[in-house]
Order: structure tokens, then C-alpha cells, then sequence
């Protein structure tokens, strides 16, 4: 189906393990986002990527790292997983000069 | 102070209620501003655009005060469907800031 698509869509996991959260969109958008959603902070970007090979930090970068090899996916990994992490992960699309971003179903994320 | 500031409700209100939303937003340079409705453990979706003529979608009215740095959103004859949280949301060189969100519940 098209769209754009997260998994896993649960995720538990230890302090310290690395956890890689996919993302991949079928629309071909240039831009792809990844942002965090939590309690009294509505959603903070981390990382966004304006085309393959391309990728540049949000607002909140530190404990994670993402990699852009094709224009459809766009994994996000937390290299050491920290409980300040444990989070909803959603990752968006957009076309350049197109001010809506199309998200994906999120990623819920709980780091013990 | 937050970027963009919204009052988090919730409001309750019933059937056929009028209801309106605020928000506010500290960076004079925005750009572009939207309102998107997130449903219940679901993704944000786009509402509507905002602009300073002011938009109107059916039931939906969106406002804008460039002066005042105000942004807001009112529903009339509320339905039940219209429950969730409504996301104010403002761009500056194309970086979106998303406020905190205001949770509607529309009660029978």
C-alpha cells in the first residue's frame, strides 16, 4: 500500500542496547523527518534529511544517529538507549515547497 | 518560553457547542502556520492552513494575528467526532514547530 510506514510500532527494550526504529515511504518525498512526542512537549524534530545522502540535525540530535542510503527509508538509531528516550517516534515525509508533512503511524518506544 | 504555546484543555463540551482555540507563537519571522489534528495514540494529520485573511473549512475557522503573534481555531456545532487534539503548528525557513496540543472531547 502507499503511504508511509514505521515498524516496529511497539518496542521494549534495556538501557544501553541499540535499537534502529524504520521508516520508508512510497511517495518518493525529498524530505523525511524523524521527531519524538511526548507528554507537555508535543512533538520535537531530531533529525530530518532533505534527499539521499543528506541529513541534518533537529532540535533534539544528542543519543541518535539516522542514515538516508535510498529516498524511501530513513532508520533512526539510538546507539545506547537511555530512559529519557523512552518516547513516540514518528517519522514524516514532505515534498520541498509543500508546507504538509505526511506522517507515519509511530513508533512507540519504552527503554527500562 | 516555549516557541509555540497552547493552552492543553481539556475542554469538554457538549454536541453543538461552539468552541475556540488559542495559541500562541514567539518567533516574529514565522512564516507559515497550520493547525493538524492528532487523534488518540494516531498521527498527526493537516487541519488547515492559517492565513491572515483568515480561512474557513465548513464548521472550521482559523485566524491569524501577525501583530499580536496569535494563532487560533474555532469549531461550531461541534460533533463527536471532532474529539482530539488539535496541534498548532508554525514554520520558520521551512523548520515546523508543533505546540504541545490542545485536547478536545465533544460529549453527547
Amino acid at each position: 500500500d502507499a503511504g508511509i510506514t514505521q515498524s516496529p510500532r511497539y518496542k521494549i527494550t534495556e538501557t544501553g542496547r541499540q535499537v534502529t526504529l524504520m521508516c520508508h515511504q512510497t511517495w518518493s518525498h525529498s524530505y523525511m523527518f524523524w521527531y519524538r512526542q511526548d507528554l507537555g512537549h508535543g512533538l520535537r524534530l531530531i533529525y530530518y534529511s532533505a534527499a539521499a545522502d543528506i541529513t541534518d540535525k533537529g532540535e533534539v540530535p544528542d543519543g541518535y544517529v539516522v542514515s538516508r542510503s535510498k529516498t524511501e527509508n530513513f532508520p533512526l538509531t539510538l546507539e545506547s538507549a537511555t530512559r529519557s528516550q523512552t518516547s513516540v517516534y514518528f517519522c514524516a515525509s514532505s515534498e520541498p515547497g509543500v508546507n504538509e508533512q505526511f506522517f507515519g503511524p509511530g513508533t512507540r518506544l519504552t527503554v527500562l | 518560553r516555549k516557541e509555540v504555546e497552547q493552552d492543553p484543555g481539556p475542554f469538554n463540551v457538549p454536541e453543538g457547542a461552539t468552541v475556540a482555540f488559542n495559541c500562541t507563537y514567539s518567533n516574529s519571522a514565522s512564516q507559515s502556520f497550520f493547525w493538524y489534528r492528532q487523534d488518540c495514540r494516531k498521527e498527526p494529520k493537516l487541519l488547515m492552513s492559517v492565513y491572515s485573511s483568515g480561512n474557513e473549512d465548513g464548521r472550521f475557522t482559523a485566524q491569524l494575528n501577525r501583530a499580536s503573534q496569535y494563532i487560533s481555531l474555532l469549531i461550531r456545532d461541534s460533533k463527536l467526532s471532532d474529539s482530539a487534539t488539535y496541534l498548532c503548528v508554525v514554520t520558520y525557513t521551512g523548520d515546523m514547530r508543533f505546540g504541545a496540543g490542545t485536547r478536545l472531547t465533544v460529549k453527547p
